[in-house]
């Protein structure tokens, strides 16, 4: 089976950067999606990580360790439109398995 | 848009009572899934398919059948509903391969259920 585990809740101020980590304990799996979810909306994809380090897209970027089984995405200038959840999936067998995802609230 | 509709939206129903959600996908794709999303639980496999007629369970799939005659279409179907089963279900779909231009997989919109 697979164990993976996120903070639930975070606030940070806008403009600010925020870092939310995902650990996981797994047999094995292809990579690792971060998607964000709006309330009420549908998850959407934010980044996948197949290798260890570091992806960068725009304000978003995306870190794997497969040696530490763990991950991190980092939210760099807020906006209040990143309020969200965050959630984090391990891709495997052709299906993805999910965090319980982390909550993260942006102040003015 | 991603080529992904769920019907209905929104639905109330009685204990009891059989339940059919909808998935439709133009995309073409291989893959499809059930999910329900529930507070502190996340997003949890029901169930999902890997061609017409290829079905399998995923974490919860007690208490749901599913069915996939056409590419396009993945139904999901509570057979006696119970309040356990208010949820929040997405849909979603993907191919084999991930690249810049697949994103992996797409969710639906969602169906909101409940059961009374």
């Amino acid at each position: 089976g697979q164990n993976i585990d996120q903070p639930t809740e975070m606030t940070a101020t806008e403009g600010a950067i925020v870092q939310i980590n995902c650990t996981y304990q797994t047999s094995g799996f292809n990579g690792l999606f971060w998607y964000q979810q709006h309330a009420g909306e549908a998850p959407t994809f934010l980044s996948y990580n197949v290798l260890d380090g570091l992806e960068e897209k725009g304000r978003f970027s995306s870190f794997l360790s497969r040696s530490k089984g763990y991950s991190y995405l980092l939210l760099k200038e807020l906006q209040m439109k990143d309020s969200a959840s965050y959630l984090c999936a391990l891709d495997g067998n052709n299906r993805l398995a999910f965090g319980k995802g982390n909550q993260v609230v942006v102040i003015p | 848009d991603a080529g992904i509709t769920q019907s209905p939206r929104h639905k109330v129903t009685e204990t009891g009572t059989p339940v059919t959600l909808r998935c439709h996908q133009t995309e073409n794709h291989r893959y499809m899934y059930w999910y329900r999303q529930d507070p502190g639980h996340g997003l949890r496999l029901i169930h999902y398919s890997y061609g017409v007629k290829d079905t399998d369970k995923g974490e919860v799939s007690d208490g749901y059948s599913v069915s996939r005659s056409k590419t396009e279409d993945f139904l999901l179907t509570l057979e006696s509903a119970t309040s356990s089963q208010t949820s929040v279900y997405f849909c979603a779909i993907s191919e084999s391969f991930i690249d810049d231009a697949n994103y992996g997989y797409t969710f639906g919109s969602g169906t909101r259920l409940t059961v009374v």
